[in-house]
């Protein structure tokens, strides 16, 4: 069964460096998706892509983050100088459609760790 | 905005017995969709089961149903049956039926403990 992979599944960084997060959707989707959950809280939307451009955007997502789909299989996350408060777990996530069947199909996610 | 409760940190159910889990949400729409998730300790989100707010009738898939009451705004799942491997973390997220590619908002989720 396809999947949305990503990697790193562990990330450690310092302060102020930036860091890109990868994530590859699931092929024939056209919604993608970034999440974020900070330790023991819940989850929270950062941002929707289509049709390579951004569709919405939530408060977290300053211009410190940037997403881009560099070619037809990777969709990443970039934090241009990370804080100690971007550490969490970063999900992305994936959809072949907006309508009410279509799933949003997470990947596993990748731990942001910033010392 | 919307805005998703689950007022239950912790639930705790015995192995082959039914638990619900509480969820309310509050939104001026009429039209959404309500899921809820499950996020074992391996941390993948995993969709459960989701129920289109039209609909009267609840959602059911297998061992899971929902209790969805539009007008009280509370969607609730109950799990029958249950099992070791339904330990987890449970969130309720909505939906907006409306705008492209809409986000999931979540609740702050209900970690669900199975005993033997």
């Amino acid at each position: 069964e396809p999947e949305v992979t990503q990697t790193p599944s562990h990330q450690v960084t310092q302060m102020g460096q930036e860091v890109i997060l990868r994530c590859v959707p699931i092929s024939n989707h056209l919604y993608f998706y970034w999440y974020r959950q900070i330790l023991g809280q819940k989850v929270e939307f950062l941002v929707s892509f289509y049709n390579n451009e951004i569709s919405e955007k939530s408060e977290i997502f300053d211009d410190q983050f940037s997403v881009e789909r560099p070619d037809g299989s990777n969709f990443t996350l970039k934090i241009r100088s990370t804080k100690l408060e971007d550490s969490a777990m970063y999900f992305c996530a994936s959809s072949p459609g907006q309508g009410f069947v279509y799933e949003q199909y997470f990947g596993p996610g990748t731990r942001l760790t910033v010392t | 905005a919307q805005t998703v409760t689950q007022s239950q940190p912790e639930m705790s159910v015995q192995e082959a017995e039914t638990v619900t889990l509480s969820c309310t949400y509050d939104t001026s729409e009429s039209d959404y969709y309500l899921f809820w998730y499950k996020q074992p300790p391996s941390r993948q989100m995993i969709l459960v089961i989701r129920q289109e707010a039209y609909k009267q009738q609840n959602a059911t898939e297998n061992r899971f149903s929902v209790n969805f009451q539009k007008a009280a705004k509370s969607f609730s799942l109950k799990i029958s049956d249950s099992q070791l491997g339904d330990a987890a973390m449970y969130f309720c997220a909505y939906r907006s039926e409306t705008g492209t590619a809409s986000k999931l908002t979540f609740g702050t989720g209900t970690r669900l403990q199975v005993t033997l």
